[in-house]
């Protein structure tokens, strides 16, 4: 079965710091992990992705960090801001894209 | 450049009824998804058209159904409506197959009664 395992359910993090989510999966023919975030009342966003022959990258304070071998990836934010307070999926797919399997989602709080 | 816009943006429908939900992608962009949204299952991929056909279904039942006409836009729909239809269906576009990014539209949120 084509799953993805995304932790923790919800996280609280104070501003500045630093919040780390994880998603696993089990399909070895997944080659796009891209993470999504949502705000209330609105659809997901992309955010930013990975494929397997890269094991990091960032884009401004937001960084994916890729185990191939370990079929697990994560997403770090840096210095994080109450702006950040979201919802957060990583999913991912074969084919670039096509059929993307999502994460049960991270509710992300950030306090001033 | 206008987003993905999706109508209504909610609606009430009675156990056993049909509905129909409509997506506009963005100007360009071919590729059309559907997307359930709910809190016990999160985002299930419902299934995606390209030029007017489709290319990849989910795993949902027979009732639920789709299309895209040869603007792009597209239609989904849910026949014989059940309680667990209730949810949050999200279209999103892409310029064409297999380049990865989606954009997703707000959505239209569908309560079952």
């Amino acid at each position: 079965q084509q799953q993805v395992k995304q932790s923790p359910q919800s996280l609280i993090v104070q501003k500045g710091g630093i919040s780390i989510i994880n998603c696993a999966y089990e399909n070895t023919a997944f080659d796009y992990f891209p993470w999504y975030q949502q705000f209330p009342g609105k659809g997901p966003a992309l955010l930013i992705a990975i494929r397997p022959d890269v094991s990091e990258k960032k884009e401004g304070r937001f960084t994916i960090s890729f185990n191939k071998s370990a079929k697990q990836f994560s997403l770090h934010i840096m210095d994080s801001q109450p702006g950040d307070s979201a919802t957060y999926f990583c999913a991912a797919s074969g084919n670039a894209g096509n059929m993307l399997t999502f994460g049960g989602g991270t509710r992300l709080m950030v306090k001033p | 450049k206008a987003g993905v816009t999706q109508t209504p943006r909610y609606l009430i429908k009675t156990r056993g009824q049909q509905v129909t939900l409509s997506c506009s992608p963005i100007s360009g962009h071919r590729s059309v998804s559907w997307y359930q949204q709910t809190p016990g299952q999160g985002l299930q991929f419902l299934f995606e058209y390209f030029s007017e056909t489709q290319r990849n279904k989910g795993n949902f039942p027979g009732r639920f159904s789709g299309r895209q006409f040869s603007n792009s836009r597209s239609e989904m729909n849910v026949s014989t409506l059940e309680l667990g239809d209730s949810a949050l269906y999200l279209c999103a576009s892409r310029q064409v197959l297999d380049t990865g990014e989606l954009f997703f539209g707000e959505g239209s949120r569908l309560t079952v009664l």
